[in-house]
């Protein structure tokens, strides 16, 4: 059974760095065929994609938030950790991590269920 | 970078058929993928590589991709079936549509 579970704090000052960590299991972070992605949404808005990981450490980022932006993993803790510098009420948004399926044509076929992170004074 | 246009909203009698377009330019060359999410969840995937359709999803969700428009159809629509839907793409990365929030009248 495939599971995501995204983790970090609900809530941030401005200015300050934000990290989440999105803990799977049910797959293997060296499985060649998958990757995860880190996807946001701002309450009544789009889905927004911010970055990616492969199991060869092939990273990719947001181009409006690639210098924000820090994606990596452990691949013996099943870890995928993405950092967000410079935090600002913009940023307001759930989180979520989900898994890429490279043979469906790069779906992402399973999520976590989100976390909800506030960024306020 | 390689953008998705969806239309804001769609409604569709209850039994009847809804169609979403996805429109991108000579988007019918790459496999789309399409989500569902209801309020208060996590995007689920409905559609993948055009018109897959992953396991527990009923048949009444397919799709199709041609020139710059992809099409996610909903058959014999359902109340069960109101949700945002939003097509993806991969240009290198990750690319999803704008969204459009389907409504069962």
């Amino acid at each position: 059974q495939v599971t995501l579970k995204e983790s970090g704090p609900v809530l941030v000052k401005p200015t300050e760095t934000l990290t989440l960590t999105c803990t799977v299991s049910g797959f293997s972070l060296s499985n060649p065929r998958m990757g995860v992605s880190w996807i946001r949404q701002p309450p009544g808005k789009a889905l927004e994609w911010l970055a990616h990981i492969f199991s060869n450490d092939e990273k990719s980022y947001s181009t409006s938030l690639k210098s924000r932006l820090t994606i990596s993993k452990d691949t013996s803790k099943s870890q995928v950790v993405l950092t967000m510098t410079n935090m600002d009420p913009v940023d307001t948004a759930t989180y979520y991590c989900a898994r890429i399926d490279i043979l469906t044509g790069y779906s992402h076929d399973y999520w976590g269920q989100g976390t909800l992170v506030t960024v306020s004074s | 970078s390689y953008e998705l246009t969806q239309p804001l909203s769609v409604s569709v009698a209850l039994g009847q058929t809804a169609r979403i377009t996805c429109g991108g330019n000579d988007i019918g060359s790459k496999n789309v993928h399409w989500y569902q999410q209801k309020p208060g969840q996590a995007p689920v995937l409905v559609i993948y590589r055009d018109s897959n359709r992953p396991s527990g999803i009923p048949e009444r969700f397919s799709g199709s991709n041609s020139g710059n428009t992809a099409t996610l159809t909903i058959s014999r629509a359902q109340t069960g079936d109101e949700a945002d839907y939003y097509c993806q793409v991969w240009d290198s990365s990750t690319v999803f549509g704008t969204g459009t929030k389907v409504t069962v009248l």
